[in-house]
């Protein structure tokens, strides 16, 4: 079955450290896209790609990095810049007209 | 910037109310639209979504969505809430071709029985 799959479930970092969240797709979709989701603040849009070797900004892009080096992968690194890390991270994928977006389970980022 | 208005943050009905969640959005050209739902504990679910054609489109769970293109906004409706919808409710915006898909806020609904 097609979709999209988001690893781990649950991750714990301490601070100061770089973690890495992966999202894998198997829809050959061209678009994709990391959310973070807080309490109150819905899915803010941290970063996006459209094609490979390219990628976008969004609204709170800073703390993060991303790398769209296949079609099937676009892994997030959340580095120590990020002030505030903990949240709960989600990861989609749209089709090519833009009418279905595909979203992962989300992984729970944890800093400790 | 593209954004994506919520306007109401939390709503409180009784059961049987009728139900308005409004959205608007500001980029001008084409764009796709959707109302996502996130019942506690659980994962976005698609209520409904709107690309072209009739703008009055109908979801599942009796939910509909009118998009009003003067307006900017496509907002959610129900006649009749249940218990069962209470829920977060988030309205999304993609425009056409550009590929970037933004969400709202988000609406926490309280339905009372």
């Amino acid at each position: 079955d097609g979709g999209i799959t988001q690893s781990p479930k649950y991750l714990f970092r301490k601070e100061g450290q770089n973690v890495t969240l992966s999202c894998e797709q198997n829809l050959n979709h061209d678009a994709m896209y990391w959310y973070r989701q807080d309490p109150g603040q819905g899915l803010r849009l941290i970063y996006y790609s459209q094609i490979v070797n390219d990628f976008q900004k969004g609204d709170i892009a800073e703390g993060y990095s991303v790398s769209r080096e296949k079609k099937e992968s676009f892994p997030l690194t959340v580095t120590s810049a990020q002030k505030n890390p903990t949240a709960f991270y989600l990861c989609a994928s749209l089709n090519r007209g833009g009418t279905e977006a595909f979203f992962g389970q989300g992984t729970r980022l944890t800093v400790v | 910037a593209q954004s994506v208005s919520q306007h109401n943050h939390h709503v409180i009905l009784s059961e049987a109310a009728s139900l308005e969640l409004g959205c608007n959005y500001s980029y001008g050209g084409t764009v796709n639209l959707f109302w996502y739902v996130q019942y506690p504990g659980q994962h976005l679910q698609l209520l409904l979504k709107y690309f072209s054609g009739d703008p009055l489109v109908k979801g599942i769970k009796g939910f509909e969505a009118e998009f009003i293109k003067s307006k900017f906004s496509f907002n959610l409706r129900k006649p009749s809430v249940q218990w069962s919808d209470t829920a977060e409710y988030f309205c999304a915006v993609n425009e056409g071709g550009f590929q970037k898909l933004v969400f709202g806020t988000g609406t926490r609904l309280l339905v009372s029985p």
